[in-house]
């Protein structure tokens, strides 16, 4: 299994539709997760850390199965604005010098 | 507004040009990273720099030269590049290296860089 594996999309969805991304991570001992967004030309910058079960935050919902070794996004009542791509996040072991890895992004694409 | 400021926004560079990418920032963060992005690739990590410290280089060929002269400011100097270096090149830092406190990645904008 890849370190951190993402769909890539693109996820094409009408306004207010309800969309979900995976992600699937290999390191069984990540305590802490993190979904970043980055829009097209622009730097990523974190959208949500997922340290236990679950974290919610207004219209996106973030999940953590730690025994399948998977975390869902889950964006509900869409809007254009959510267009962007979705990068899945992972620490690696900073103790042994391995810093955040990176999935490849799941893009998103809302339209009118 | 970003706490990281990066420069150039965009570069095009011959093989055989020297340039550097410069950044800084203003969080008062100790731990500073430079990653690369390429198109369909996930974000790779060049290097890193905790305390003006080097503790992190993922083999990244010697045309990319990293400098750190204080915690505040990070450059990038390029020699010799190929096209296949051609890239976003992304800044950031965060508030320390190692454990939790390097899991928060905080972003500058980027510097396109185009290697004819």
């Amino acid at each position: 299994r890849k370190e951190v594996e993402q769909d890539p999309g693109p996820f094409n969805v009408p306004e207010g539709a309800t969309v979900a991304f995976n992600c699937t991570y290999s390191n069984s001992a990540s305590q802490s997760f993190f979904w970043y967004r980055q829009d097209c030309r622009k730097e990523p910058k974190l959208l949500m850390s997922v340290y236990s079960s679950g974290n919610e935050d207004g219209r996106f919902t973030a999940q953590l199965n730690r025994a399948s070794q998977y975390i869902s996004l889950l964006i509900r009542d869409s809007k254009l604005s959510d267009s962007a791509t979705y990068l899945c996040v992972v620490p690696g072991d900073s103790q042994a010098g391995t810093a955040l890895i990176f999935g490849k992004g799941t893009t998103l694409s809302v339209s009118s | 507004e970003t706490g990281v400021t990066q420069t150039p926004r965009h570069l095009v560079m011959g093989m055989t040009n020297k340039k550097s990418l410069k950044c800084e920032q203003h969080l008062g963060h100790n731990a500073m990273y430079w990653y690369k992005q390429s198109a369909k690739k996930p974000l790779e990590l060049m290097f890193v720099y905790s305390l003006e410290e080097r503790v992190e280089n993922n083999s990244v060929p010697s045309r990319f030269s990293p400098e750190c002269p204080n915690s505040s400011h990070l450059f990038l100097h390029l020699h010799t590049l190929q096209p296949e270096d051609s890239a976003l090149y992304l800044c950031a830092s965060s508030q320390d290296w190692g454990g939790a406190l390097s899991e928060k990645l905080f972003f500058g904008s980027g510097t396109q860089l185009s290697v004819l």
